[in-house]
């Protein structure tokens, strides 16, 4: 299986900050990684599919990019509606792992 | 808007069996695969199985091979998971999910598996 490995666990930032999540695969997934927002109590929120396109409807300040073992999810100026746990998901091979998570936090 | 909602969660005894099910709409249920992720009490996102469009195709997760079943009714638009010989771990929020191109793109609200005796 594919083992996603995603850094830090924990991010404290302040709203308009600019935020970088890094994801790391275990093996070349090229450029099948997906990340999504889950907040407590609610659904998971799909951002970025295929590594760097964004979902519709998700704001124009979320970004991803990568290829091959590593990839980023970038929030341009972060809103408070923003701090939830993130998570990246390969879809190269089954099982489609996770990553353990980052929990962004307001500092 | 797509919808997806869950049912059959509940409190069952470690070694027993519970059903899940999830009724999809206002989408062409039969044009896409489907899964299952479950997130633990404490614990990240965790992929636990999927279904081709005709069912002719599953896959699961390791921790659950040979324990679940995933199943679907396209002319019921509803997609199940069997789950049988539960442990304590399987405790967790199942989620329902639309898989578009292998990522996931609509997911229900979630239904709430209890293991415990």
């Amino acid at each position: 299986d594919i083992q996603m490995t995603q850094s830090p666990s924990s991010l404290s930032a302040s709203v308009g900050d600019r935020v970088t999540i890094t994801c790391r695969a275990s093996q070349s997934i090229r450029s099948y990684l997906n990340w999504y927002q889950h907040k407590p109590g609610k659904a998971p929120k799909l951002l970025i599919y295929s590594a760097s396109s964004l979902q519709s409807g998700v704001p124009s300040r979320f970004s991803g990019s990568g290829s091959g073992t590593d990839f980023t999810l970038t929030i341009s100026s972060l809103q408070p509606e923003d701090f939830a746990p993130y998570y990246c998901q390969q879809s190269y091979s089954t099982p489609y792992t996770f990553g353990q998570g980052t929990k962004l936090e307001i500092k | 808007e797509v919808q997806l909602v869950e049912s059959g969660g509940g409190l069952v005894q470690p070694g027993g069996s519970l059903r899940l099910s999830c009724a999809a709409s206002r989408f062409i249920f039969s044009s896409y695969w489907m899964s299952w992720v479950r997130q633990a009490p404490g614990k990240g996102l965790e992929w636990v199985a999927n279904i081709k469009q005709d069912g002719s195709e599953k896959y699961y997760a390791d921790s659950v091979k040979g324990r679940f079943t995933i199943s679907r009714d396209n002319a019921k638009n509803s997609v199940f998971l069997q789950m049988n010989s539960l442990r304590g771990e399987d405790s967790a929020v199942y989620f329902c999910v639309r898989e578009f191109g292998g990522w996931a793109d609509y997911w229900g609200q979630g239904t709430l598996v209890t293991v415990s005796s």
